[in-house]
């Protein structure tokens, strides 16, 4: 599986784009890249996801590079409920098996 | 649509006993998973099924662990004897059939302490 690495943590001010960046240098060509959050107490919530085009949709952009060995996450207005844990993952999708492993993410704090 | 829907949300009970966790996945989809999630190790893969049969179940911690999924609209994660150690958020997720960039949807999570 190809793994991914985020920043720990990021901060924000309200109003203001966030910026969200992973890397990605193993991922294979049949691999998306998928981002979800997480705010506190509640189970994760996909974002977006994306192969090779950049994608956009009610909620986010998401800008992969030409090599596809990294991307990022783009919240184009943060408000204070965007601070939540955002996890850049994966899949992998090898011989039929589907596993979506989640790392560490980055803690985004969108602040007043 | 429901959204993935898991029960008890909370539950607390005595090392040594029986704790089952319950789940009815999104209606239509054929594949379940079991995640487990604490501040030490994150957010686990444990088991998941494709059309109620276990496809990968390496991320089990150990046989006090089993999962079952008797029909696609429920599935149950069980831990015998349960220990202090296993407490901690469970989720259950489903997504539908294989289509290409199909993502997963995840429950509120099942909160377990083990006193």
């Amino acid at each position: 599986d190809a793994k991914t690495t985020q920043p720990t943590s990021m901060d924000c001010a309200e109003g203001r784009a966030a910026n969200l960046p992973c890397n990605h240098s193993t991922i294979s060509g049949n691999e998306y890249v998928y981002w979800y959050r997480q705010i506190h107490s509640q189970g994760p919530q996909y974002i977006i996801h994306g192969l090779k085009n950049n994608e956009t949709n009610e909620m986010a952009s998401l800008i992969i590079t030409e090599d596809r060995k990294s991307s990022t996450l783009i919240l184009p207005h943060a408000t204070l409920r965007d601070t939540a844990v955002y996890y850049c993952i994966v899949r992998a999708a090898t011989s039929g098996t589907y596993k979506y492993i989640f790392g560490t993410g980055t803690r985004l704090k969108v602040l007043a | 649509d429901a959204g993935v829907i898991q029960s008890p949300r909370h539950e607390v009970t005595e090392m040594g006993q029986e704790v089952t966790l319950r789940c009815k996945p999104i209606s239509g989809h054929d594949y379940l998973f079991w995640y487990r999630q604490t501040m030490m190790r994150g957010l686990e893969l444990l088991i998941y099924f494709n059309n109620n049969v276990p496809i990968d179940d390496s991320g089990m911690p150990e046989d006090r662990f089993s999962a079952k999924m008797p029909n696609a609209s429920f599935s149950t994660l069980k831990i015998q004897p349960s220990e202090p150690r296993d407490s901690a958020v469970y989720f259950c997720a489903s997504r539908p059939r294989d289509l290409s960039g199909n993502t997963i949807y995840f429950g509120e999570g099942s909160w377990l302490t083990v006193v």
